[in-house]
């Protein structure tokens, strides 16, 4: 089967740094996305990790591990704006369609 | 500007009424695809298509139909088949079939009572 976990909920302070986990389980895998929705919009792509390593955008960054089957987002100098849910994707499976986590609501704090 | 456009963006219908709802994109992609999410959930795969006049079902495609008779456009129906339709419907397209970067719409938030 398919399937992926990450947090539900993770708080944060305005100013701090975050780290929101991934893990996946699929038969196939060609990379690890990550998508940022704010309550009742759309979803919004923020990175792509195909090889293992740390990718850099801005003040987010996106780490994967493919012996681990583990991947991160990791937001920096949190402003009340980051405030969403973050949720991770892989593309893989048999039919190489994106498979979304259940997503991590970020709550930041003043 | 281009982008991909959902209406209504709420609907209400009762029970056993067939509804269609509306994406259309102008971004001149490939691949378009539906998707549905419910509280506290992630998205999941109702239908995609990869070209005009293709689609193939998702991993819950039990009471919905789409069509792809234009490049732009992918309506989608919900039927009185689906069981339990009340979400919220997001459509999305890409530049082509099995791209990790989607462009999504915003969303239209059915009820059905």
């Amino acid at each position: 089967g398919q399937s992926l976990e990450q947090p539900s909920e993770v708080t944060a302070v305005e100013g701090a740094i975050v780290q929101i986990n991934c893990t996946y389980q699929t038969s196939g895998f060609y990379g690890l996305s990550w998508y940022q929705q704010h309550d009742g919009g759309a979803p919004t792509f923020l990175s792509y990790n195909a090889l293992d390593g740390l990718e850099e955008t801005g003040r987010f960054s996106s780490f994967l591990s493919r012996s681990d089957s583990y991947g991160y987002l990791l937001l920096q100098e949190l402003q009340m704006k980051d405030s969403a849910s973050y949720f991770c994707a892989v593309e893989g499976g048999a039919t190489n369609k994106l498979i979304f986590g259940t997503g991590t609501l970020l709550a930041v704090q003043p | 500007d281009g982008g991909i456009t959902q209406s209504p963006k709420y609907l209400f219908r009762k029970e056993g009424q067939n509804v269609t709802l509306s994406c259309e994109q102008n971004l001149n992609h490939d691949a378009m695809y539906w998707y549905r999410q419910d509280p506290g959930q992630g998205l999941r795969l109702i239908y995609y298509s990869q070209i005009v006049n293709d689609f193939q079902k998702g991993d819950i495609a039990e009471g919905y139909s789409v069509s792809r008779e234009k490049k732009e456009s992918f309506p989608l129906t919900v039927t009185s088949a689906q069981k339990n339709p009340t979400a919220f419907y997001l459509c999305a397209s890409a530049k082509r079939e099995g791209s990790y970067e989607q462009y999504f719409g915003p969303g239209t938030r059915l009820t059905v009572t």
